[in-house]
């Protein structure tokens, strides 16, 4: 099994819809969690972090299921601009703390 | 703020040549990373330092890559002889310590190795 697992779709959704994007991590000892955010032949950014209570930014919502050991992304409104793909990156205690990243969900918004 | 900066951008090689790719981590950001992100897939860590000593280096093929960071700020990797299958992009990224903060990325070394 590998320690970070992404479908990676595309997810193909108008404008205006709700998409939801899922990230199953192996490590049950991993602490940290982010989304981050890459454009076509552009360099990871990042979109939000993960807390343990849930956190939402704007239309974006994440959340954190530790029971089940999955971090979710919630994108509420879609616009052309989201467009893009999205890795979840997952920090296990190694030698110090080490992020894996999943291989990216592609989403692709249309008019 | 400036970002991490990577050189060159884009490098063609022949198999078995080498090639060395360069990054400058943001100011005062004590670990960095190396990352190989080949098409499709996302990317997959290399080397990680924690100012100039190595906290991991396990996906690193170390029969063909190196890495250092001499002085705990610019870091340089190379690969010595490529293979078609390091064809990828190399990103760099650092973060002010490496436990629950942001990493910040370069725009990446796109290598072909022909």
């Amino acid at each position: 099994r590998k320690e970070v697992e992404q479908d990676p779709g595309p997810f193909n959704v108008p404008e205006g819809a709700t998409v939801a994007f899922n990230c199953t991590y192996s490590n049950s000892a991993s602490q940290s969690f982010f989304w981050y955010r890459q454009d076509c032949r552009k360099e990871p950014k990042l979109l939000m972090s993960v807390y343990s209570s849930g956190n939402e930014d704007g239309r974006f919502t994440a959340q954190l299921n530790r029971a089940s050991q999955y971090i979710s992304l919630l994108i509420r409104d879609s616009k052309l601009s989201d467009s893009a793909t999205y890795l979840c990156v997952v920090g296990s205690p190694g030698g110090s703390y080490i992020p894996t990243f999943g291989r990216g969900t592609s989403l692709i918004v249309h008019p | 703020e400036a970002g991490v900066a990577q050189s060159p951008r884009y490098k063609i090689i022949e198999k078995r040549q080498s090639v060395a790719f360069w990054c400058n981590p943001i100011s005062g950001h004590a670990t960095l990373y190396w990352y190989q992100q080949i098409l499709g897939q996302g990317p997959k860590l290399l080397i990680q330092f924690q100012n100039n000593g190595v906290v991991d280096d396990s996906q690193l093929p170390k029969d063909r890559f190196s890495a250092e960071r001499l002085k705990g700020v610019d870091s340089t990797l190379k690969i010595q002889p490529a293979k078609l299958e390091d064809s990828a992009v190399y990103l760099c990224a650092s973060s002010l310590v490496s436990q629950n903060t942001e990493a910040f990325f370069g725009q990446g070394t796109r290598l072909t190795v022909v």
